[in-house]
């Protein structure tokens, strides 16, 4: 079965750009949910899509926005680039994102680094 | 709010030794899960071990452990015969229940495995 995928993996933008990342979550995981990692301020929540819905939204600019369609692929969007959104960007897939138990598989990451 | 403190910025081990590694939360929620990730030098975060808040019992998986103790609100990771392989970082999350799929990590733990 294959894991999470993430596209880009490097990536490369300059200051005023914007930037598209893609998530495809294992097959049959219909939450997807984005994390931005830097070493300032570690391991942040962007947004969570379940069922093509914004489910949870994390405190972040409305610069960064994300969509899921209906095959449960998910792309997130960062317009207007600063140097301070150079990170590590991952995605996670879990089968229902909802109560109880469910286990978040992670993809390999993103890495932006803008100029 | 919720909050995940990881107190030990890095952490030396001896090969073939046990090693602890610090996780305290807070949340004044009922329902939630406990979780730790391993993240090596490559980015993604490989899911280690659970446990929930109604759980009675402390998780174990293979040579990895969980310490619970709800009272004091501590979820120590306990690593049993370290091997060299578990040179990474070590994030302790939490996920409360009514509020999806979003996790909350602490700023993470470096450990390295002396041979």
């Amino acid at each position: 079965k294959a894991g999470v995928t993430q596209t880009p993996r490097y990536l490369i933008k300059t200051r005023g750009q914007q930037v598209t990342l893609s998530c495809s979550p294992i097959s049959g995981h219909r939450s997807v949910s984005w994390y931005q990692q830097t070493p300032g301020q570690g391991l942040q929540f962007l947004f969570e899509y379940f069922s093509e819905t914004q489910r949870n939204k994390g405190n972040f600019p409305g610069r960064f926005s994300g969509r899921q369609f209906s095959n449960s692929r998910s792309e997130m969007n960062v317009s207007t680039l600063e140097l301070g959104d150079s990170a590590l960007y991952l995605c996670a897939s879990s089968l229902r994102g909802a109560v109880s138990y469910n286990e978040q598989f992670f993809g390999p990451g993103t890495r932006l680094t803008v100029l | 709010a919720q909050k995940i403190t990881q107190t030990q910025p890095g952490m030396f081990v001896q090969e073939k030794e046990a090693v602890t590694l610090d996780c305290t939360y807070d949340t004044s929620d009922q329902s939630y899960g406990l979780f730790w990730y391993k993240q090596p030098s490559s980015g993604e975060m490989i899911f280690l071990i659970y446990q929930g808040s109604y759980d009675e019992q402390n998780a174990t998986e293979g040579r990895y452990s969980l310490n619970f103790q709800k009272a004091r609100k501590s979820a120590n990771l306990v690593i049993s015969a370290s091997q060299l392989g578990d040179s990474a970082m070590y994030f302790c999350a939490m996920r409360v229940y009514n509020q999806g799929g979003k996790l909350i990590f602490g700023q993470g733990t470096e450990l390295s495995v002396k041979p």
